[in-house]
């Protein structure tokens, strides 16, 4: 069974402070997927991280996939109240003849407090 | 971008009534539905897998019966909840794969209070 450890569970900091949030896995990954879902609405895709090694940025987040495609990190930089909600790790394992699996970390809640 | 409609964002319903929840693909078809339950500060559960003009493939621990998928079509699949208990009060969200490389495209969920 393939698991995504996700960490820390809760963060509440301070407008302007840094952040990281860790998904961990003995599995690898044909790809990694970063959500963040606002309370009452369903996740949206932030990123999908696919080769090993692979960093992007989007503006003051900054997203990595671990060379062994088995771990993955989410960098805030200077975080601001608009960050606050619950972030989700996803890796995607392709399946011949299906669309797929998909797994879920249990989710990071950002409170940014101005 | 793709966009998946879910229908009601919420509802609250008496012990012992269906419910009806729709998911519709708006601007691409979708062969596969995933239908996910999430409860209060927790992830994502996948509940099971919607698949175009065939049965549907539910997770360990789901009943069937209970939570009666239909994907009719290649723009929408239903999930109904029937006889409601108030322990199946929860948010419950669907969401398509656009393909590996692109994520999944997830509705706006549906709150369920059953009382």
């Amino acid at each position: 069974t393939q698991l995504l450890e996700q960490s820390p569970q809760f963060l509440s900091i301070q407008e302007g402070e840094n952040l990281t949030v860790y998904c961990n896995s003995s599995s690898v990954f044909s790809s990694l997927q970063w959500y963040r879902q606002e309370p009452g609405e369903g996740p949206v895709l932030l990123v999908t991280v696919v080769t090993g090694g692979e960093v992007k940025k989007l503006k003051r987040l900054t997203f990595q996939f671990g060379d062994a495609r088995k771990d993955s990190s989410l960098h805030i930089t200077a975080a601001q109240p608009g960050d606050t909600g619950l972030y989700l790790c996803a890796g995607y394992t392709e399946m011949a003849g299906s669309q797929g699996n998909l797994i879920f970390g249990k989710g990071t809640k950002l409170s940014v407090k101005p | 971008g793709a966009v998946v409609s879910q229908h009601p964002s919420w509802v609250i319903c008496k012990s012992g009534t269906s419910v009806k929840i729709e998911c519709r693909s708006l601007d691409f078809q979708a062969t596969t539905m995933f239908w996910y339950r999430q409860f209060p500060k927790q992830s994502l559960m996948l509940m099971a897998t919607s698949n175009e003009g065939s049965k549907a493939t539910y997770e360990q621990g789901v009943e069937k019966d209970k939570f009666l998928i239909n994907h009719a079509s290649l723009t929408l699949s239903t999930l109904t909840v029937t006889s409601a208990h108030p322990e199946d009060s929860s948010f419950y969200i669907c969401s398509a794969p656009q393909g590996a490389n692109y994520g999944y495209t997830f509705g706006s969920g549906t709150r369920l209070t059953v009382v």
